[in-house]
């Protein structure tokens, strides 16, 4: 099956830095990644769709100046957290989808864990 | 918000018995996935059932989905321990929500 590839799985780090997560898809070329932020035992909250050579598209209260998405290549996405705060502390995931993703599942990373001290 | 509805939250159940997970929603869609996570992981995709379609079957999977009552339900038949995860439908129409989760554990 398609896999997706993301790193670092968990991150440690001091108020006021930034934090660069990376989503690769290996197998196929991904038209379309999504990042989602996920709470302690609670759903998935789409933060972004991102098309490759385009700017994201952002979800209605997610800052795109604090979660910056760049999707350079079809096969590789980047969320940057910046200055980072102690309430940004979330399991972060990714997604990538072959075309426009309307009718292609989703193959997700293993999430990042992002802890911020 | 178009974010699906499951239920029940939680479900525990016997080795070889069947699991049932209801999502419901709340506007059009082009299609309902259904996925799996299991703790601290990323999300596995398990089957994807399109709008003008009814049921759908994987394995021991089965998937029905009912346009008119905005819902759908996925049944795992003779589960097994693995099986214990989490499981969330999404919905793809202009956007793609994650319903809230059905957390099932499964008692070997």
């Amino acid at each position: 099956g398609a896999v997706v590839s993301q790193h670092p799985s968990w991150v440690i780090c001091k108020s006021g830095t930034s934090v660069k997560i990376e989503c690769r898809s290996l197998d196929f070329q991904a038209t379309t990644m999504f990042w989602y932020r996920q709470f302690p035992k609670q759903s998935l909250m789409l933060m972004a769709t991102s098309n490759e050579g385009s700017k994201a598209t952002y979800e209605q209260g997610v800052e795109k100046d604090k979660f910056l998405i760049n999707h350079a290549s079809l096969t590789l996405s980047t969320l940057t957290v910046t200055s980072a705060h102690p309430e940004d502390s979330s399991f972060y995931i990714c997604s990538a989808a072959w075309g426009q993703g309307s009718n292609q599942p989703q193959h997700f990373g293993d999430g990042t864990r992002l802890s911020i001290l | 918000s178009q974010q699906g509805e499951e239920d029940p939250q939680a479900l525990s159940i016997q080795e070889g018995e069947n699991a049932t997970m209801n999502c419901s929603y709340k506007t059009s869609i082009n299609n309902l996935q259904w996925y799996r996570q299991n703790s601290g992981r990323g999300l596995v995709h398990l089957i994807l059932i399109r709008s003008n379609e009814r049921e759908k079957h994987s394995g021991r999977l089965r998937v029905t989905l009912d346009t008119s009552k905005k819902s759908s339900s996925l049944l795992i038949t003779a589960s097994r321990a693995a099986d214990t995860a989490s499981y969330f439908c999404a919905t793809r129409g202009n956007q793609f929500y994650f319903g809230t989760g059905t957390s099932l554990t499964v008692i070997p």
